[in-house]
């Protein structure tokens, strides 16, 4: 089955900065990358998805990138704030047979 | 329009018995799935619904079952708690594969 890696587990920065996530999967047939954001004992929320057949993508101070080539995807947040701090989580899936596999997330903090 | 509800926020189970945990969804979605939530494994998959009368297994589906007998209600029944299953336990709905999953509050459960 679907396996996705991510990576740093924690990533701490400074209010302004920008903060990068990244992600490998290992189906070659998955064609589906969401991410979601979680914030402390709430519910796990999409923040931006992108398909196969896009190389990128953005909304405002966030963007995700996509190789399929090497198969990881990168999630860019610009401009950090303090409200950004949650744990992200990248996940994966063929669509087709509907199984979205998540990664072990990371912790953002945002220091102000 | 309430999204996705699940009933109990909380539960504190003894080894050996048996409970459900309740969701539903008021958007009309034919997906819906069951997630665990431990720490630094991210999401995990128990078993998911592509439609009512249809179940499938996920990543981790041993000591649960689900039925779908309508399009609304996807209740995860745990049939003999073990400690093991302490967890939060999320649901989810989606309108197809390739979209935003939208999750419950959560149901943190704790098998002593």
């Amino acid at each position: 089955g679907e396996n996705v890696e991510q990576h740093p587990s924690t990533l701490s920065v400074q209010e302004g900065d920008s903060a990068v996530i990244k992600c490998t999967y290992s189906d070659s047939a998955s064609n589906y990358f969401p991410w979601y954001k979680q914030e402390l004992g709430k519910r796990p929320q999409l923040i931006i998805d992108i398909r196969s057949n896009v190389g990128e993508k953005k909304d405002q101070r966030i963007a995700v990138t996509l190789n399929k080539t090497a198969k990881h995807f990168s999630l860019h947040i610009t401009e950090t704030q303090p409200e950004d701090s949650a744990v992200y989580f990248c996940a994966a899936s063929r669509g087709s047979n509907y199984k979205l596999t998540f990664g072990k997330g990371t912790l953002l903090t945002v220091n102000p | 329009n309430a999204g996705v509800t699940q009933t109990p926020k909380f539960q504190v189970l003894k080894t050996g018995q048996s409970m459900t945990l309740q969701c539903a969804q008021d958007m009309n979605h034919e997906y819906m799935s069951w997630y665990r939530q431990d720490p630094g494994m991210g999401l995990r998959l128990i078993h998911y619904s592509v439609g009512a009368g249809i179940t499938d297994q996920g990543e981790v589906p041993n000591g649960y079952n689900v039925s779908r007998s309508t399009t609304e209600d996807f209740p995860l029944r745990l049939l003999s708690a073990a400690p093991s299953q302490t967890s939060v336990y999320f649901c989810a709905s989606n309108r197809d594969p390739n979209t935003e999953a939208f999750f419950g509050q959560g149901t943190r459960l704790t098998v002593v």
